[in-house]
C-alpha cells in the first residue's frame, strides 16, 4: 500500500511566489490533516478535515489554504510565500475515532520547502 | 487545552542500557496518549499509544511506555537501548475540541544512542 503520499518533497521558492502541496491516501480515510515541522517546536497544525467539503484551521493557519474536493486528496496551498513559511510540512490521515479505530495518524514522508 | 511537554531536548544513552523518554500531559477527560518516531528525513512513524487498561503498553520495535495517572506521565521505555534507535520521538496526546480527533504533539526528543 502508498499509504499518504506528498509532492513535492523538496521545493525553493521566491519570496511571493505561491504553490501547492498535494497530498493523497488510499486508505479511505475520512480525516486528513497538514502538520508544519519547526526546529524545536514539534508540529503544528495547520488544517484539517473531516471529509469531502468539510475543512477546518489548525493552530497556524495564516498565510494557508485548503480543499477537500474528495476523501483521497487534501491540497495545502500557500498564496504570497513568506520566508515564515520554511519549513517541513506533513500532511497526516486517519480515520474517525469511535468506529473501532482509535485516532493515530498516519504520516507522508513529507515536503521540506525553503522560501528565499 | 490539552497538551503534552516533553523536558528533554535530548537524551543520551550507551548501546545495550535501559533508555527512557519523558511525557507529562495535561487533559480534561480520558487521555488517549500515543509515542511516534522519526528517522531522519522521514515522515512520523507510529510506535504505541494508551487508549485504556493496562498502564503498561507494548509497541513496536521493543518499545514499551508506562501510563501513570497520578502523575500524568506515559515516559517511553526500552530496556536494551541499539544505536539504531538514534531518532527523533514524539509524544502526543488526543484533542478531541469541537468533536473532531487532532493530535496535539510535543516539541520532540531526540534521543542518541552511543556505541
Amino acid at each position: 500500500n502508498a499509504g499518504v503520499t506528498q509532492t513535492p518533497k523538496f521545493r525553493i521558492l521566491k519570496i511571493g511566489q505561491s504553490m501547492t502541496l498535494q497530498c493523497t491516501q488510499d486508505m479511505n480515510h475520512n480525516y486528513m490533516y497538514w502538520y508544519r515541522q519547526d526546529p524545536g517546536m514539534g508540529l503544528k497544525l495547520i488544517y484539517y478535515s473531516v471529509g469531502a467539503g468539510i475543512t477546518d484551521k489548525g493552530e497556524v493557519p495564516n498565510g494557508y489554504n485548503v480543499s477537500r474536493s474528495t476523501t483521497e486528496d487534501f491540497p495545502l496551498r500557500l498564496e504570497l510565500a513568506a520566508p515564515s513559511q520554511t519549513s517541513v510540512y506533513f500532511c497526516a490521515s486517519s480515520f474517525p475515532p469511535g468506529q473501532g479505530a482509535t485516532g493515530e495518524l498516519f504520516f507522508g514522508e513529507g515536503s521540506r520547502l525553503t522560501v528565499l | 487545552a490539552q497538551s503534552v511537554a516533553q523536558p528533554e531536548d535530548q537524551v543520551n544513552v550507551a548501546e545495550g542500557n535501559p533508555l527512557t523518554v519523558k511525557c507529562t500531559y495535561s487533559v480534561s477527560g480520558n487521555p488517549y496518549l500515543f509515542w511516534y518516531v522519526q528517522y531522519p528525513n522521514r515522515g512520523l512513524q507510529f510506535l504505541l499509544k494508551y487508549i485504556t487498561g493496562d498502564n503498561l503498553v507494548k509497541g513496536s520495535y521493543g518499545f514499551e511506555a508506562e501510563f501513570n495517572k497520578s502523575q500524568t506521565s506515559f515516559h517511553l521505555k526500552k530496556p536494551s537501548a541499539l544505536v539504531s534507535d538514534s531518532a527523533l520521538y514524539f509524544c502526543a496526546v488526543r484533542d478531541e475540541a469541537g468533536g473532531y480527533n487532532k493530535l496535539i504533539f510535543g516539541a520532540g526528543t531526540r534521543l542518541a544512542v552511543h556505541p
